[in-house]
């Protein structure tokens, strides 16, 4: 099992350019999340889904948008980058209610120039 | 909102010393996660604590649920360089459907 999958690993961006970042899992689990984490502020969330076709904005939604077509895939979309938006990104799933554990991407390491 | 306040934010030790993390929620938890993130890699689950004053070991490493819920602790008895990484908690809410994370406490060895 490949467990969380991120495309890419690694991108850099110009100012205003857009781009899609990719997580797939392969648990068949409902719950997918995509954090962003930055030095000294920990794992914040950006965006969540609780179910294919689902998703709910979370602690620093701006300037991001996602979308769950398939109940495999979580993608995150960055319409105009900017400078703050240079992070690590991480995709986590799990696989239902309740206190279930998370389960992470290898993360995408994103500079915006 | 919901705020989980780790300290220390950094943590030097030699090795074979222990080391010890605390996790404080500004609101109480139905249960609290911990996970460990080696350097330059992803936070990996550790365990789930549930019930009030929960005591629960893996190894070498000790985690504690408060009476109130509202705070938590991991202690590593002497430390090895593998246990080198960064050591989130991390609370639910909206029921379960998310996790608040700490900010993590990031510890070095000295061999």
């Amino acid at each position: 099992n490949a467990g969380v999958t991120q495309t890419p690993k690694f991108r850099v961006l110009k100012t205003g350019q857009s781009m899609t970042l990719l997580c797939a899992q392969d648990m068949n689990h409902e719950y997918m999340y995509w954090y962003r984490q930055d030095p000294g502020m920990g794992l914040r969330l950006i965006h969540y889904s609780v179910g294919e076709g689902t998703t709910a904005k979370g602690e620093v939604p701006d300037g991001y948008n996602v979308s769950r077509l398939k109940k495999q895939n979580f993608l995150l979309g960055l319409e105009s980058a900017a400078p703050s938006q240079t992070s690590v990104y991480f995709c986590a799933s799990k696989s239902g209610q309740g206190p279930q554990p998370q389960h992470f991407g290898d993360g995408t390491r994103l500079s915006i120039l | 909102g919901q705020q989980v306040m780790q300290i220390p934010q950094y943590q030097h030790v030699q090795e074979g010393e222990d080391f010890t993390t605390y996790c404080n929620s500004s609101t109480t938890l139905s249960n609290i996660q911990w996970y460990k993130q080696r350097p330059g890699g992803h936070p990996v689950f550790l365990i789930q604590l549930v019930k009030s004053g929960e005591v629960k070991k893996q190894k070498r490493l000790t985690f504690q649920f408060g009476e109130a819920k509202k705070n938590s602790s991991l202690h590593i008895t002497a430390t090895q360089t593998t246990d080198v990484g960064t050591y989130f908690c991390a609370g639910p809410s909206f029921g379960n459907e998310k996790l608040t994370f700490g900010t993590g406490t990031r510890l070095t060895i000295i061999p």
